[in-house]
């Protein structure tokens, strides 16, 4: 079936450090691929996505690449903020379904 | 900017009981969808809902569950008979096209039943 397994948390980081979060999916179609992060408080927000592979979703400094030889689906950013404290999901949706399949999320925390 | 809002945020009650989470879509969208996340664990589907019917569902939407858009704007899911494994945060999204296109999430009611 399809599914999604993200890198368990939480993870603590203090500004300006490299993020890396894990995920990887096993998917029965093409799939597209989604990062989502909620802030507290706040609903899921799309962050970025990539709809065939080798594209990158970037967007606020965050970069995904989609890697289907590694069936992969990593969030990474160069240099975090306090501000980027939250938890983030990986979502993939299989072309010819509806249907959104998220990992665990992943906690956040970036400390001054 | 549109978005998507659910209500109440948090909603307890007691096990047996019947509850209703409310959810008003982005109002030009025309697919639906409720999702749950029980604590520590992932968000797992649980209907979509297109042209005033149910498009899928999942193992977990049983018959204790049900869904309705009662008017224009709003979208509910009814628990019909809580149980204690209900308890969870739900989630309402909604998109404007079919595909693999992103859904716009509410930021969820936390459901807690006793």
């Amino acid at each position: 079936g399809d599914s999604v397994t993200q890198m368990e948390g939480p993870v603590t980081l203090s500004e300006e450090a490299f993020l890396t979060i894990n995920c990887t999916y096993t998917a029965t179609g093409y799939p597209s691929l989604f990062w989502y992060v909620q802030y507290p408080g706040e609903g899921l927000q799309l962050l970025l996505k990539a709809t065939k592979a080798d594209d990158k979703g970037s967007n606020k400094g965050f970069e995904a690449t989609y890697r289907k030889e590694t069936t992969s689906f990593h969030l990474e950013k160069g240099s975090v903020q306090v501000s980027d404290s939250a938890v983030y999901f990986c979502a993939l949706s299989v072309n010819t379904g509806n249907q959104f399949y998220f990992g665990t999320g992943t906690s956040l925390t970036v400390i001054p | 900017e549109p978005e998507v809002t659910q209500t109440p945020s948090h909603q307890v009650t007691q096990m047996g009981q019947e509850v209703i989470l409310r959810c008003v879509p982005i109002s030009n969208h025309l697919y639906f969808y409720w999702y749950r996340q029980i604590l520590g664990q992932k968000v797992e589907f649980l209907v979509s809902f297109y042209n005033n019917e149910i498009s899928e569902k999942s193992e977990i939407f049983d018959d204790q569950f049900s869904v309705e858009r009662p008017d224009g704007s709003n979208f509910t899911l009814k628990i019909r008979s809580t149980k204690l494994e209900d308890s969870a945060m739900y989630f309402c999204a909604s998109r404007g096209e079919p595909g693999p296109y992103e859904q716009y999430f509410g930021p969820g009611t936390r459901l807690t039943v006793t």
